[in-house]
């Protein structure tokens, strides 16, 4: 059963909307990632951390943001939703040295 | 190019027969090797990871690298209708740094 918590599970938004997915996890980890996944597509690197305080961009280019206050929690920010933002997103975590651990994800769907 | 190869699919297999699935990647500095089973609407699943080319098994399922060429292979044994998911493989480097992950396979067992 996943540690990992996400939401919502879904979320069908107005263009222009400021939305935040939430990311929790129980299990400790110091590493938190989000990735977005599209049917038929490999996963995405958008943000990730390495510990409290510490985030970074991933590969694809995100207009969203990520922070880090505390170790178990890693909400993802949309300032301004467009179309191009409908997919899902997963929340992963790790510990070191160990692969990672996903979340359900939140479904998006901008309109 | 992509860092890793998965064929979609779907592979359709009868209740019972034994599933193949496999991948390539590119880069020889990819160490670690994972196995990812998603269900529609849920997260990825961890379901086996390895280090060294040769076999790892666990249950029905067996995991095989074969470094010198690249290919990674998940094998599913007796298969049943609840193997009916995407199966994704994934592999990161020996510092456990990006994962890469294939675009997934789908798998459809008929009972």
């Amino acid at each position: 059963e996943a540690d990992i918590y996400q939401t919502p599970r879904y979320l069908v938004i107005g263009t222009g909307k400021k939305i935040t997915l939430e990311c929790s996890q129980t299990m400790g980890h110091d590493k938190m990632y989000w990735y977005q996944q599209d049917p038929g597509m490999e996963l995405h690197l958008i943000h990730y951390s390495y510990g409290v305080n510490s985030t970074e961009k991933g590969d694809l280019s995100s207009e969203s943001t990520v922070s880090r206050i505390r170790t178990e929690h890693f909400p993802l920010t949309l300032e301004s939703a467009r179309p191009s933002h409908t997919s899902q997103y997963l929340c992963a975590s790790r510990q070191v040295n160990s692969p990672l651990h996903f979340g359900n994800g939140t479904r998006l769907t901008v309109t | 190019q992509k860092e890793v190869e998965q064929d979609p699919g779907p592979l359709s297999v009868p209740e019972g027969a034994i599933v193949s699935l496999n991948c390539t990647y590119s880069n020889s500095a990819f160490q670690y090797f994972m196995w990812y089973r998603q269900y529609s609407r849920k997260g990825p699943e961890l379901l086996m990871y390895t280090y060294s080319s040769g076999n790892k098994e666990d249950g029905r399922f067996t995991a095989q690298v074969d470094k010198s060429s690249k290919y990674i292979s998940l094998f599913i044994r007796d298969s049943q209708p609840s193997d009916s998911a995407t199966y994704l493989c994934a592999v990161t480097t020996d510092s456990w740094g990006k994962f890469q992950f294939g675009a997934g396979t789908q798998v459809v067992v008929t009972p």
